[in-house]
């Protein structure tokens, strides 16, 4: 079974940069992707982008392109998701999961979530 | 991008009742790409089913999907207290979107 282990709670400031990960398995098949899904308190899921575990091509959701950046290091089969200048309303839980085109992009395994909270 | 809307927002049934959650999109989405999520309270979200009906790795039968087009339904056949959960409704077509949940109370 496939275990997606993310970084822990973080607490930041407004305007500060920040950097989370989300630990698989080195899965290479392009078959494959990981995503990450905000989730802001009380609120409904949102996929915000998703990176091929084989080829590293990113895509994102327009309501976020621009906003943050995905990567990976298929080194370490870990993905990372990073804001270059947080805002209080990026206070949110941030699930990654694992995707496979043959689920037809659903998401089959999730990590346990990095809480983010930015406050001044 | 398509929009998904799911009904009812809160559904309250008795354990041992069926449950039929609706999930409605803005346009036609290709039936492969028709998933269903369960979320409980303070945990990650847990994929139900994919392409309309394929139930994922240990899902019980008692949760079934149909539909077509723009027009997707869940079904929990006697439910059990455990049920309780948001729903969420997903479909790729440019992207992935989700729809705004069903809340599921069981009394």
């Amino acid at each position: 079974e496939v275990q997606l282990v993310q970084s822990g709670a973080e607490v930041k400031k407004p305007g500060e940069s920040l950097k989370i990960s989300c630990k698989g398995s080195r899965d290479s098949s392009i078959n494959y992707w990981i995503g990450w899904v905000r989730q802001m308190p009380g609120k409904g899921l949102e996929w915000m982008g998703i990176i091929n575990s084989g080829d590293s091509a990113t895509r994102y959701s327009p309501s976020f392109q621009g906003q943050v950046t995905i990567s990976a290091d298929k080194s370490t089969g870990t993905a990372y998701l990073q804001w270059s200048s947080l805002k209080a309303s990026d206070t949110a839980m941030y699930y990654c999961a694992r995707g496979a085109t043959h689920l037809g992009y659903a998401g089959d395994f999730w990590g346990q979530g990095t809480l983010v909270t930015v406050s001044s | 991008d398509i929009v998904l809307t799911q009904s009812p927002g809160t559904l309250s049934l008795s354990p041992g009742e069926r449950a039929t959650l609706s999930c409605r999109a803005s346009q036609s989405v290709i039936s492969t790409y028709l998933a269903w999520y369960q979320q409980k309270p303070g945990q990650a979200p847990r994929l139900l089913l994919y392409g309309v009906s394929s139930r994922a790795t240990g899902i019980p039968d008692r949760f079934s999907g149909s539909g077509s087009g723009t027009d997707f339904t869940l079904t929990i056949s006697r439910l059990e207290a455990e049920d309780s959960a948001v729903y969420y409704c997903q479909q790729y077509g440019s992207f992935i979107t989700l729809g705004q949940g069903t809340r599921l109370e069981i009394k």
